[in-house]
């Protein structure tokens, strides 16, 4: 089974609104970390936000929040007044502090693009 | 400014032909990792060094052949590559591999190979 899965391969947005970008994750182990990455057409991967699992308030960057839902297994990304600039793939990524090494497991990503 | 640079940005090469890319980071950091990532995909992993020492390669073959000469130095040895091969590596930093769920990583911009 994914560990991370990001079920929505591409979203449009028009400039200034919010937008939501999902993400459900799967794992055992109660410590772990969840993260968002933006990747612009250039390539570089620039980190957004991150949220521990045993965080009681979810996280919040800027225009960037991370809505998450234990319970759920969910962690999804909401970018608020939407700008050009935010088109780009985002990829949500888990690291699980006892298992799998400490190693990053990335989901397939979500392409954006804002609309003006 | 990337906090982590690698050179070179574009490398066309030969199956026959040795070449290598290098990573640099100055935070610090003690964790490097090479990532290789196809178009619209997500990252790889393909090796990870902690403390300079390798602590992870990801069953990669041989013809990449990573080196740590030290804390702020990233190399990848390639040789005898096949077209498969063409991708985007991607190198990364982190404090360390300590068992933190925060282990943000810090990416370069990455270098676009093409192997003809």
């Amino acid at each position: 089974a994914q560990k991370i899965t990001q079920t929505q391969p591409g979203m449009f947005v028009q400039e200034k609104e919010a937008v939501t970008l999902d993400c459900t994750y799967d794992t055992s182990d109660p410590s772990y970390g969840l993260f968002w990455y933006k990747q612009p057409s250039s390539g570089e991967m620039i980190f957004l936000i991150y949220q521990g699992s045993y965080d009681q308030q979810n996280a919040t960057e800027g225009r960037y929040s991370l809505n998450f839902q234990k319970a759920r297994k969910s962690a999804n990304l909401v970018i608020s007044a939407s700008q050009l600039g935010d088109s780009a793939m985002y990829f949500c990524a888990m690291r699980e502090v006892n298992t799998n090494a400490g190693k990053s497991t990335f989901g397939d990503g979500t392409t954006l693009t804002v609309k003006p | 400014d990337t906090e982590v640079t690698q050179t070179p940005k574009h490398l066309v090469m030969g199956m026959t032909n040795k070449k290598s890319l290098k990573c640099e980071q100055h935070m610090g950091h003690r964790a490097m990792y090479w990532y290789k990532q196809k178009a619209k995909k997500p990252p790889e992993l393909m090796f990870v060094y902690s403390y300079e020492k390798l602590s992870i390669n990801e069953s990669v073959p041989s013809r990449f052949s990573p080196e740590c000469p030290n804390s702020s130095l990233l190399n990848l040895h390639l040789h005898a590559l096949q077209p498969e091969d063409s991708a985007l590596y991607l190198c990364a930093s982190s404090q360390d591999m300590a068992s933190s769920g925060a282990n943000v990583l810090t990416f370069g911009a990455g270098s676009r190979l093409t192997v003809l």
